[in-house]
């Protein structure tokens, strides 16, 4: 049973807010990944790390940003949310042995009104 | 680049029907292939993967057999119960892509069972 735990589940927010959308593992994984889920259910990777310290841009380009202070957590932010920016977002991790088997968290459905 | 393309969906079939999800790649090297399955509500589960050429995945009554001379990992299941109702992911890993270890998703397919 994968540990990787996503809040909030749904967040409906207004145009300009800022807000965290919060990521946390108990498996000790190196590596986190987020990706951004279209309606279409298409995945595009937006950020990913390698480890604590470590954070880098993935296919799709976004407005969001990362953190990872901690090797359990990872953090993605928006300073200022569009409507553009409704969508679902999955957190990810894996860990070095097996890194292409990601295990995912259930995801934040985001509306911006 | 490396990309996967699977079948559209949804796919819909009854309880007990035969299912077959295409899903063909195309990789610079030697990649693994995985399925992946999204529940309702839910993130992605792993579900199977084959690691070469001629390797068959299989988990809980699907399974999948990696054709290199395809380029194809086409996800079977004799008989579909509702609860495999989902959306399932092909994908890729190719470690000697620029990508390294990064999965590359395809577009993903729409099962839908009904009893």
């Amino acid at each position: 049973e994968a540990d990787i735990y996503q809040t909030p589940r749904y967040l409906v927010i207004g145009t300009g807010k800022k807000i965290t959308l919060e990521c946390s593992q108990t498996m000790g994984h190196d590596k986190m990944y987020w990706y951004q889920q279209d309606p279409g259910m298409e995945l595009h990777l937006i950020h990913y790390s390698y480890g604590v310290n470590s954070t880098e841009k993935g296919d799709l380009s976004s407005e969001s940003t990362v953190s990872r202070i901690r090797t359990e957590h990872f953090p993605l932010t928006l300073e200022s949310a569009r409507p553009s920016h409704t969508s679902q977002y999955l957190c990810a991790s894996s860990d070095w042995a097996r890194e292409d088997e990601q295990y995912f968290g259930p995801g934040t459905r985001l509306t911006v009104t | 680049g490396d990309s996967v393309t699977q079948m559209e969906g949804p796919v819909t079939l009854s309880e007990e029907a035969f299912l077959t999800i295409n899903c063909t790649y195309t990789a610079t090297g030697y990649p693994s292939l995985f399925w992946y399955v999204q529940y309702p509500g839910e993130g992605l589960q792993l579900l199977l993967k084959a690691t070469k050429a001629d390797d068959k995945g299989s988990n809980k009554g699907f399974e999948a057999t990696y054709r290199k001379e395809t380029t194809s990992f086409h996800l079977e299941k004799g008989s579909v119960q509702v609860s495999d109702s989902a959306v399932y992911f092909c994908a890729l890993s190719d470690r000697h892509s620029n990508a390294g270890n990064m999965l590359t998703f395809g577009g993903g397919t729409r099962l839908m069972v009904k009893p």
